[in-house]
């Protein structure tokens, strides 16, 4: 069974601060999925991707298929990107999420 | 277009009496999934569907039912509710399936939280 890792589990930064929450997974996978979770609830889809790099906006997303590992990079982060950053595997196994604090 | 839907949004029972979850989705997607979350625990898949009238067990399906009759409608059945399935209830849609290596999104639902006592 894939055992997916995200470190670290809660993280405070103050407005501005650069990013990085890691994701690991034990067994080689077709596709990596990086979610959001709001305070609300509701999950978003960010990123999926199978190799390299994605980016949109403020929002980077790399994996290293050989390593299995993935990282998401948020650059000049604000207030509004609090939230549970969650990575997933293969839409089947999802990691515990990381809490993000982005502290005006 | 709306997306993803879940009904209800919130729902008490009580234990050994029975619900169903609705799911809906407008996107035309073959594959949809019912998904639990617990506090520290991460997302965790009950059941998944391929298609109209094809369902399959995920990690933890015990305790539930699903049915895909219609494309966009995906049901989940609690038949005789327990406490430990206590939780918020997630259905998600996607155009291609778990495990490929297609990057399309995955659009989730708002969720229902489910209190069993």
């Amino acid at each position: 069974k894939n055992e997916v890792e995200q470190s670290p589990q809660n993280l405070t930064a103050q407005e501005g601060e650069f990013i990085t929450i890691n994701c690991s997974y034990s067994v080689g996978i077709s596709a990596l999925h990086w979610l959001q979770q709001h305070p609300g609830g509701g999950i978003v889809s960010l990123f999926m991707l199978s190799s390299g790099k994605k980016k949109h906006g403020r929002l980077i997303a790399t994996i290293n298929i050989q390593e299995k590992h993935s990282s998401l990079h948020i650059t000049a982060s604000h207030p509004r990107d609090s939230a549970v950053y969650i990575c997933a595997v293969d839409k089947i196994i999802f990691g515990k999420g990381t809490r993000l604090h982005i502290l005006p | 277009n709306a997306g993803v839907t879940q009904t209800p949004k919130f729902r008490v029972l009580k234990t050994g009496q029975s619900m169903t979850l609705l799911c809906a989705q407008d996107m035309n997607h073959e594959y949809m999934y019912w998904y639990r979350q617990d506090p520290g625990m991460g997302l965790r898949l009950i059941h998944y569907s391929v298609g109209e009238g094809t369902t399959a067990k995920g990690e933890v399906p015990d305790g539930y039912n699903v049915s895909r009759l219609k494309k966009q409608n995906f049901l989940l059945g609690l038949e005789s509710a327990a406490p430990s399935q206590t939780s918020v209830y997630f259905c998600a849609s996607s155009y291609s399936p778990p495990g490929w290596t297609s990057t399309d999104t995955q659009y989730f639902g708002p969720g229902t939280r489910l209190t069993v006592l």
